[in-house]
């Protein structure tokens, strides 16, 4: 079983809609990280937090706001999404950032954009 | 430029039959290979990870094993329950959390 827990597993939401996805770890890891994928293709890094706070956004569109509550939490605020956006959209976790430390993924949620 | 090649990109194996997965990169520094497995529709699960050449890790019927230039995924006598996309990973030294991921084998294995 995945210490990295996401909600929801499926999600799908219009073109106007405003929806979150969360993800929370209790391995006391202080790296988070969220990244995008589409069927067939590799994961692909969107956003990383290190100690709460963001250190790497992969020039996101703005339609995607990510949020580190605390050292637990990362949530995925979604709003005026794209059917392009549709994906599995997947969190992660290290001990830290410019570590070796291996990522730990959830489960992902499953996004689809009418 | 930093990048990373998986191959084949797709693997068919008849239960028992062994086979080698290559994942090669060419890299400004290397921190740690990382090798994951996938599930359709599920998130990857960490397999190994490998720091130096020579270096080799063992799991059930998995061996990876890593030189300058490449690692390989051992697969010993396979089962159906093997059959996943298989990613690595590499962490480049100074990337600060980017991991680059190669595009993955997708291995089946019959029964």
């Amino acid at each position: 079983d995945t210490e990295v827990t996401q909600t929801p597993k499926h999600l799908v939401m219009g073109m106007t809609n405003k929806k979150s996805l969360k993800c929370e770890q209790h391995m006391g890891h202080r790296a988070m990280y969220w990244y995008k994928q589409k069927a067939k293709k590799p994961p692909e890094l969107m956003f990383v937090y290190s100690y709460e706070k963001l250190s790497i956004n992969e020039s996101v569109p703005s339609r995607f706001s990510p949020e580190c509550p605390n050292s637990s939490l990362l949530n995925l605020h979604l709003h005026a999404l794209q059917p392009e956006d549709s994906a599995l959209y997947l969190c992660a976790s290290s001990h830290q950032t410019g570590n070796t430390g291996e990522l730990f993924f959830g489960e992902g949620s499953r996004l689809t954009v009418l | 430029e930093d990048q990373v090649t998986q191959s084949p990109e797709a693997l068919r194996l008849q239960e028992g039959e062994s086979s080698s997965l290559n994942c090669s990169y060419t890299v400004s520094g290397l921190r740690g290979l990382f090798w994951y497995r996938q599930d359709p529709g599920k998130g990857p699960e960490f397999l190994f990870t490998l720091y130096s050449a020579g270096e080799e890790k063992e799991k059930e019927r998995l061996k990876a094993t890593l030189t300058k230039k490449e690692s390989f995924l051992h697969i010993t006598a396979p089962k159906p329950e093997d059959s996943a996309t298989y990613l690595c990973a590499v962490l480049i030294t100074d990337s600060w959390g980017k991991f680059q991921f190669g595009a993955g084998t997708q291995v089946v294995v019959t029964p």
